[in-house]
């Protein structure tokens, strides 16, 4: 799986939007993009994903780039339930061997939610 | 329904002391992921399973370590004869089928300190 670049850390206001970039400039044609965040003392959690085209789901946007080297992660309102590590981590959908999807993170993103 | 659950939630063992972690998966989940995150790291991949087949093995660090699925459900990780640098949050993921791009659900993880 491709690597991927994310800040150490962000702060954001509560109720206000927070856009967590991802720079992954050796994406591969088959790369998904997934989100993943981790709460304080809690296992991570799925945020969202996409390839192409940008995704809405309940709990966050996915907004990539045209070329696909970069994406964004938008939180519309911030909440302080929000502050958690935030993972942005590629997977290659044709990768069939190995081990079987394990997902690969890096350091991730430090989000703090000020009230 | 329930989650994923991890048992102990912590773990203090003294150096040499053998340790037993124990992972229940989200019913009738196929896939089963074990990781280790040190502190201020992000998860890393130990070892897979495919109901109580260990397709992957890869990621674990010694022959010390050891992963069981007997029955494809609950799985054990073991730690013979710990040492300090054992000291981790152990987590442990689940899938539902063997789609790559499915999401993983965490559990809580368990925390050991080794003295």
């Amino acid at each position: 799986d491709a690597k991927t670049t994310q800040p150490n850390s962000m702060e954001s206001n509560e109720e206000e939007p927070v856009h967590l970039p991802c720079n992954h400039s050796t994406i591969s044609g088959t790369d998904y993009i997934h989100w993943y965040r981790q709460l304080p003392s809690q296992g991570p959690e799925y945020v969202i994903h996409g390839l192409t085209s940008n995704v809405n789901n309940r709990m966050a946007s996915l907004a990539i780039a045209e070329d696909r080297k970069s994406s964004t992660l938008i939180l519309h309102r911030a909440t302080l339930r929000d502050a958690a590590v935030y993972y942005c981590i590629l997977r290659d959908r044709l990768n069939y061997g190995g081990s079987q999807g394990n997902l690969i993170f890096g350091k991730g993103t430090k989000l703090s939610v000020k009230p | 329904g329930a989650g994923v659950s991890q048992s102990p939630r912590y773990k203090v063992a003294k150096r040499g002391q053998d340790v037993a972690l124990r992972c229940d998966p989200i019913s009738g989940h196929v896939s089963l992921f074990w990781y280790q995150q040190a502190l201020g790291q992000g998860p890393e991949f130990l070892t897979y399973f495919q109901n109580e087949a260990q397709l992957d093995k890869s990621g674990l660090p010694s022959d010390r370590f050891f992963a069981e699925r007997p029955e494809g459900s609950v799985s054990t990780l073991k730690i013979q004869r710990t040492q300090q640098e054992d000291s981790a949050v152990y987590l442990c993921a689940s899938r539902d089928s063997g789609g790559l791009q499915e999401t993983q659900y965490f559990g809580p993880g368990t925390r050991l300190l080794v003295l």
